[in-house]
């Protein structure tokens, strides 16, 4: 199953803001957008953000998302240290019936 | 409080097979489609399987045939049976709930002779 595409790395002084893009088709990610997950090294997922824009209970408003066709994007303002992670985006591909990823794009904050 | 907790990861060899158990407390479990979530060593996640409330199943091409995954409602419990095992397979296994909003903590699968 083709995954969605994130570039591999991102880096970002402290303080500043950085995007994150996901790139799908019209299948995924233009259907019901994405979900964003953010991984730290040595943990598992934690759901930042859901479909069309949702934000589960207890995370930052730093993290915003928003879509573009059939393209995702994560923001994250006012980088902090903690920050430092991967982030994935998933999307439910209804043509191939299953959950695509995507390669994950490591943030450094500076 | 929301919790799932994996278990039955281990050592097996090429061939074998292995079930994982994911336990689930805090929420009505019968309500939600549940997932399986893969990751190999220093890669990137990969979906396995899903399993909606209805019991309809969905799998990766990579594990089609292979794996099933269930579910027992009366037992807050989600399942993966994975038979003919590869050493592509080798990877922590995380269940997930619904569209991603709880995961385990992990149960490694390590697959060599």
């Amino acid at each position: 199953q083709a995954g969605l595409t994130q570039p591999p790395s991102v880096s970002k002084g402290l303080r500043q803001t950085a995007t994150f893009t996901c790139t799908g088709n019209s299948n995924n990610v233009g259907n019901q957008g994405a979900a964003w997950l953010q991984q730290h090294q040595g943990h598992p997922p934690k759901l930042l953000s859901y479909g069309n824009n949702n934000r589960p209970s207890g995370i930052s408003e730093r993290f915003s998302t928003s879509r573009s066709g059939n393209t995702a994007s994560l923001t994250i303002t006012g980088l902090q240290p903690e920050d430092e992670a991967d982030y994935y985006c998933s999307a439910w591909d209804i043509s191939l019936s299953a959950w695509v990823f995507g390669g994950g794009t490591k943030l450094t904050v500076l | 409080e929301v919790r799932l907790s994996e278990s039955g990861g281990g050592l097996v060899q090429p061939g074998g097979s292995l079930r994982l158990s994911c336990a689930a407390s805090g929420f009505t479990f019968s309500s939600y489609a549940m997932s399986w979530v893969r990751q190999a060593p220093g890669k990137g996640l990969e979906w396995v399987s899903t399993i909606l409330t209805s019991g309809m199943t969905y799998y990766a091409d990579s594990v089609k045939g292979r794996f099933t995954i269930s579910r027992d409602n009366s037992k807050d419990t989600l399942y993966l049976q994975m038979n003919s095992l590869r050493a592509e397979d080798t990877a922590v296994y995380y269940c997930a709930k619904d569209w991603y909003d709880c995961w385990g903590q992990g149960t490694l699968v390590t697959v060599s002779s």
